[in-house]
């Protein structure tokens, strides 16, 4: 157990229909990722926020949209859902950011597999 | 930008076998990752290595930190069925928008 969480572990919806997916990182840290991850494929970086603020973003889509709460929760809202949307999607946490090793050591929660019908 | 060749991409092996898989680059890197992935689950940190030359252990896992800091390998040694899943090496990137690139990944099956 990695220690981050996220809810709900699936979803199946329809097309055009908008989500949410709630990460909680590990306790203590302040840097959340998303990363999507397509059947059979790599992993793909979609943003990253620290301590409530966006700090990195990757490919991801203008539908696709996150924040982090001040108790730094994070939400990953995906809208006007696409076919091609259904897929797996990971938050994963780090310790602190920029010189510690702990930095670079992400943690992934078990993941949301997101089916879109 | 950075990016991080697996290889072999699939491999299938007998149980009680040894296995290597690698990863390459082009860039230097200053840590190196390795992840593994069980199906339909979250990656997993298996080892990290922060210096040239590093060689550090897992259990039946060892990993290396190569000394041109472009490469890295992962050693299995005494395979066993719960190995299967996909492995993944991962380092950071101190450019352009993304903290950590992933490679593709390598397959293990294991045939008992």
């Amino acid at each position: 157990d990695s220690g981050v969480t996220q809810t709900p572990k699936h979803l199946i919806t329809a097309t055009g229909q908008r989500v949410t997916l709630r990460c909680s990182p590990r306790s203590g840290d302040l840097s959340v990722y998303w990363y999507q991850q397509s059947l059979d494929q790599g992993l793909q970086f979609l943003i990253q926020y620290y301590n409530g603020e966006e700090r990195a973003k990757g490919n991801i889509l203008e539908r696709f949209s996150a924040q982090q709460f001040p108790d730094l929760h994070s939400e990953l809202n995906l809208s006007s859902l696409e076919l091609g949307d259904s897929a797996l999607y990971f938050c994963a946490s780090s310790a602190d950011i920029g010189g510690g090793r702990s930095y670079n050591e992400q943690f992934f929660g078990p993941g949301t597999r997101l089916t879109v019908l | 930008g950075q990016q991080l060749n697996q290889s072999p991409q699939s491999m299938f092996i007998q149980e009680g076998e040894d296995v290597s898989m690698n990863c390459t680059s082009s860039s230097i890197f200053n840590t190196w990752l390795w992840y593994k992935q069980d199906p339909g689950e979250g990656p997993v940190l298996l080892i990290a290595l922060y210096k040239a030359g590093e060689l550090t252990s897992n259990g039946r896992l060892t990993a290396q930190f190569g000394i041109t800091r472009k490469d890295s390998f992962l050693n299995i040694s005494a395979s066993i069925p719960s190995d299967v899943g996909i492995y993944f090496c991962a380092g950071p990137t101190y450019s352009g928008n993304t903290p950590l690139v992933f490679g593709k990944g390598t397959r293990l099956s294991v045939i008992a």
